[in-house]
């Protein structure tokens, strides 16, 4: 049963418009989430984070939003661009996991011009 | 300044072999995590070290596969013998897990895509 779920494998944008991926999870022990950001043939790369005990966490065109109560949470990238394109995954971890992330199975971002 | 590397890239190989994937993290990290993608899953953890000590590998699917890690520059994945059903591609990551807990990022190497014939 997954933990962590991100129930769109697809999305495509308009270039200039907002992308809204979305994640949601079911661990309540969940405190600390991250997303990652994958091109074909690379590792995922660190995108932003974000604590329990905030509901917001900006960085440029980057922003996610945690709604603890709907265990919910949300990227938004705006505006998008075609370099955007990637797969997306969210992560979630509890401080008594130690070090393990859980990962969301992904979504594809698809960023036309 | 070198990110984790992974070797082979690429490996395919006949049902039955012996697979070795293997990992070298960034320099100064001391937690080393290996991680499978599939289409079905997405990305699976299957086995941490922490100073090079295994602390989960309730993540590895059977007996066939196991992993080490000798020293804190290097890690090795086995799987023997290998399946069809193996085939996937194969992520590396490592971090630096200091005294207290803090979320450390996990940088990931290129993974090794794995194919089993």
């Amino acid at each position: 049963d997954q933990q962590v779920k991100q129930n769109s494998p697809s999305l495509s944008v308009q270039e200039g418009r907002i992308s809204i991926l979305n994640c949601d999870y079911t661990n309540s022990m969940f405190d600390y989430f991250l997303w990652y950001k994958k091109y074909p043939a690379e590792g995922p790369t660190f995108l932003i984070s974000i604590s329990s005990i905030k509901d917001k966490n900006e960085d440029g065109r980057f922003t996610v939003f945690l709604n603890k109560s709907a265990k919910h949470l949300s990227l938004h990238i705006v505006p998008s661009q075609p370099g955007d394109s990637a797969v997306y995954f969210c992560a979630a971890s509890a401080s008594n996991y130690g070090q393990n992330f859980v990962f969301g199975p992904g979504t594809r971002l698809s960023v036309l011009p | 300044d070198a990110g984790v590397i992974q070797s082979p890239r690429h490996e395919v190989t006949e049902m039955g072999q012996e697979v070795t994937l293997r990992c070298k993290p960034i320099s100064g990290h001391n937690s080393l995590f290996w991680y499978r993608q599939t289409m079905m899953r997405g990305l699976e953890l299957l086995i941490y070290f922490n100073n090079n000590v295994p602390i989960d590998d309730s993540g590895m699917p059977e007996d066939r596969f196991s992993a080490k890690m000798p020293n804190a520059s290097f890690s090795t994945l086995k799987i023997q013998p290998s399946e069809p059903r193996d085939s996937a591609v194969y992520f590396c990551a490592s971090t630096f897990s200091g005294q207290t807990v803090s979320k450390n990022i996990q940088y990931f190497g290129a993974g090794t895509r794995l194919s089993v014939l």
